[in-house]
């Protein structure tokens, strides 16, 4: 069975300054791996994806990912934060033979001016 | 390119009665999930169907929820009878084989 751990619930910075978000997933299987980001009163929208391609991962709004097998770990980077960043993030793992995703706990961004 | 729509998007209704929550997933897609988010338990998938036929309710928390796909185009969540304890935000995703599920906004439902 999958599983995903994200270190921190909440993470605070400064407009401009790097934001990382560590995931580190557990599966007995190749893992399909994904960030979601949620805003206030919507549904999860997807950042990106991992699918045994490129272990660099670009996503939208400037955001990527870096698989790293040996760590177990899938951690979220975006090298300048912006104010609309402010969201919770959600890290997610499905097995490969499999179409269920186990969530981990988000981490809620902050963005202070 | 109409994504996933779920309705109500807010529910408050008293313990002990029916509840039920729609979704209408993307046109094309032949997966469709049901999630739970609480503030206590995070997001769990609930159940999911594939080409309307459920395939894993192993997330369902007990015999009062039930989930329907009569179609292709909509899915229904019934909560009987609702208590306060099953206040939360649920959730409808799709997805086409092997692709990123898509999410709706949600109904945010109360139970009192």
């Amino acid at each position: 069975a999958q599983s995903v751990t994200q270190l921190g619930s909440h993470v605070s910075v400064s407009e401009g300054a790097l934001v990382l978000l560590r995931c580190n997933y557990s599966s007995s299987v190749p893992p399909y791996l994904f960030w979601y980001v949620q805003y206030p009163n919507q549904g999860l929208q997807l950042l990106l994806k991992y699918t045994s391609a490129a272990t660099l991962v670009k996503g939208i709004n400037g955001f990527e990912a870096e698989f790293k097998k040996s760590e177990t770990s899938f951690h979220l980077t975006k090298p300048s934060a912006h104010m609309s960043d402010a969201a919770e993030y959600f890290c997610a793992v499905s097995e490969s033979n499999d179409y269920k995703l186990s969530f981990g706990a988000g981490t809620t961004v902050t963005v202070r001016a | 390119d109409a994504g996933v729509i779920q309705s109500p998007r807010h529910e408050v209704t008293e313990m002990g009665q029916e509840v039920t929550l729609r979704c209408k997933p993307i046109s094309g897609h032949d997966y469709l999930f049901w999630y739970r988010q609480t503030m206590m338990r995070g997001l769990e998938l609930l159940i999911y169907f594939n080409n309307n036929v459920p395939i894993d309710d192993s997330g369902m928390p007990e015999d009062r929820f039930s989930a329907k796909m009569p179609n292709a185009s909509f899915s229904t969540l019934k909560i009987q009878p609702s208590e306060p304890r099953d206040s939360a935000v649920y959730f409808c995703a799709s997805s086409a084989a092997r692709q990123p599920q898509h999410f709706g906004d949600g109904t945010r439902l109360s139970i009192l």
